[in-house]
């Protein structure tokens, strides 16, 4: 069974940093992308940041740019995210999600169930 | 403000069909069939429902279909029952620019 656990989340304040973490499980993780994607309470999904299989592409939305690092240690089957410089709008709840490919598309096939983090001023 | 344009609610009766919307340009919806659609109930994670378009996982029921015509996705939920209540969300790939867009999400309520 794929599992996919996030940790990490919990509160901060602004200016400050925060490592988010993502266990996966029940399948063969490095061959896989993963990806995060957010939810700030009562809003919709806002993607965040991907990254490939073998951890050598990544890609990051305009908000996460320059103030979020995403990473992946294939031998401990562990995704990372590492947040600094966060701001208010940073709060959410932060998900895991792997990456399928069929032969001509990709979707997020499984998410963990989240990590919140809380941004105060 | 979200890349794909969702109504923020839809309703129907149990037994009913509705068809919720996802519209985008031919930046994403449009010029792929990376299209997915996933269904969130209160505190819980996003599951897929449906990728490619109108591929369905295994496990989701066939009351789930996807379509897409031309900018514009649809999913329609045949044969309402309660536990579709949810929230739903579009997806699509939005080129190198916009890797992943999401619609802002529509409210279903099983009246």
């Amino acid at each position: 069974e794929v599992q996919l656990v996030e940790s990490g989340g919990g509160l901060v304040q602004a200016g400050g940093s925060l490592r988010l973490s993502c266990a996966a499980s029940g399948f063969t993780f490095s061959s896989y992308g993963m990806h995060w994607v957010r939810q700030a309470p009562g809003k919709g999904l806002e993607y965040v940041s991907a990254i490939s299989s073998n951890g050598h592409s990544t890609y990051y939305a305009k908000s996460a740019k320059g103030r979020f690092t995403i990473s992946r240690d294939n031998s401990k089957n562990t995704l990372n995210l590492q947040m600094s410089s966060l701001r208010a709008e940073d709060m959410a709840v932060y998900y895991c999600a792997r990456q399928y490919c069929s032969s001509t598309s990709c979707t997020f096939d499984h998410w963990g169930q989240g990590t919140l983090v809380t941004v105060s001023s | 403000q979200s890349a794909l344009t969702q109504p923020p609610s839809a309703s129907g009766s149990p037994g009913q069909s509705v068809t919720i919307s996802c519209t985008g340009s031919s930046s994403d919806v449009g010029g792929y069939n990376y299209v997915s659609w996933y269904q969130q109930h209160p505190g819980k994670a996003p599951k897929l429902m449906i990728y490619e378009v109108s591929k369905r996982p295994s496990g989701v029921p066939d009351r789930f279909s996807g379509s897409k015509s031309g900018n514009t996705a649809s999913l329609t939920v045949s044969g309402l029952q309660a536990e579709d209540e949810a929230d739903y969300y579009c997806s699509s790939y939005g080129g190198s620019n916009n890797y992943v867009a999401f619609g802002g999400g529509t409210k279903l309520t099983v009246l």
